[in-house]
């Protein structure tokens, strides 16, 4: 099946301190991935949309200045926190969808990544 | 905020039935997911409905009526490690997956 691999699985980091998260489609190709935050015991928020080769779409409320995403390939997006703080302390996690399905299909998932900032 | 709900916390016992229930409002529908998150991973693809009517895929089995706005999932025989939240999704007219909150489910022996 189709593999998403997401890299760190846990960061913890000083406060004011910038933090990469990659997502890379390991056996498809994907010209859309999805970011997505989730705090405890609450649902997935979508943070942005990553189309390759253009700029992210992102949803309302969230900075773009601050989580900057780069989808440089048809295989790898990357997220960063930049000057990170605690609250954004969260599990931040991208899914991928196959460029050949349809796009009713459904999502890929990383693994996710645990940001503990302190 | 989305109009998408389900029970937050849901206990059965091992090797019993249980069903998840969904209920959601939306004017596009592209499709009903459910996926599977145990603590501390990411979701795990279980099932899609697009169309009216029962899917069955093992132990689980997914419903879906469109016109009531209504999904569930049943699981079957269940195991210990079943134990986890099931989370239910609407894929929107953009193709937007919009996500309930989540149903705990604890199972007992």
């Amino acid at each position: 099946g189709a593999v998403v691999s997401q890299h760190p699985s846990w960061v913890i980091c000083k406060s004011g301190t910038s933090v990469k998260i990659e997502c890379r489609s390991l056996d498809f190709q994907a010209t859309t991935m999805f970011w997505y935050r989730q705090f405890p015991k609450q649902s997935l928020m979508l943070m942005a949309t990553s189309n390759e080769g253009s700029k992210a779409t992102y949803e309302q409320g969230v900075e773009k200045d601050k989580f900057l995403i780069n989808h440089a390939s048809l295989t790898l997006s990357t997220l960063t926190v930049t000057s990170a703080h605690p609250e954004d302390s969260s599990f931040y996690i991208c899914s991928a969808r196959d460029i050949s399905a349809l796009e009713n299909q459904p999502q890929h998932f990383g693994d996710g990544t645990r940001l503990s900032i302190l | 905020g989305q109009n998408i709900d389900q029970p937050t916390e849901m206990t059965a016992t091992e090797g019993a039935i249980v069903q998840i229930n969904c209920t959601y409002q939306t004017s596009g529908f592209n499709g009903l997911f459910w996926y599977q998150q145990h603590a501390g991973e990411a979701p795990t693809f279980l099932s899609y409905n697009v169309l009216d009517g029962l899917e069955e895929k093992g132990r689980f089995s997914s419903f879906l009526s469109r016109s009531k706005g209504y999904s569930y999932l049943l699981l079957k025989e269940l195991q210990m490690k079943d134990s986890a939240s099931y989370l239910c999704a609407y894929m929107d007219s953009n193709y937007q997956l919009i996500w309930g909150a989540g149903t705990k489910l604890i199972i007992k022996p």
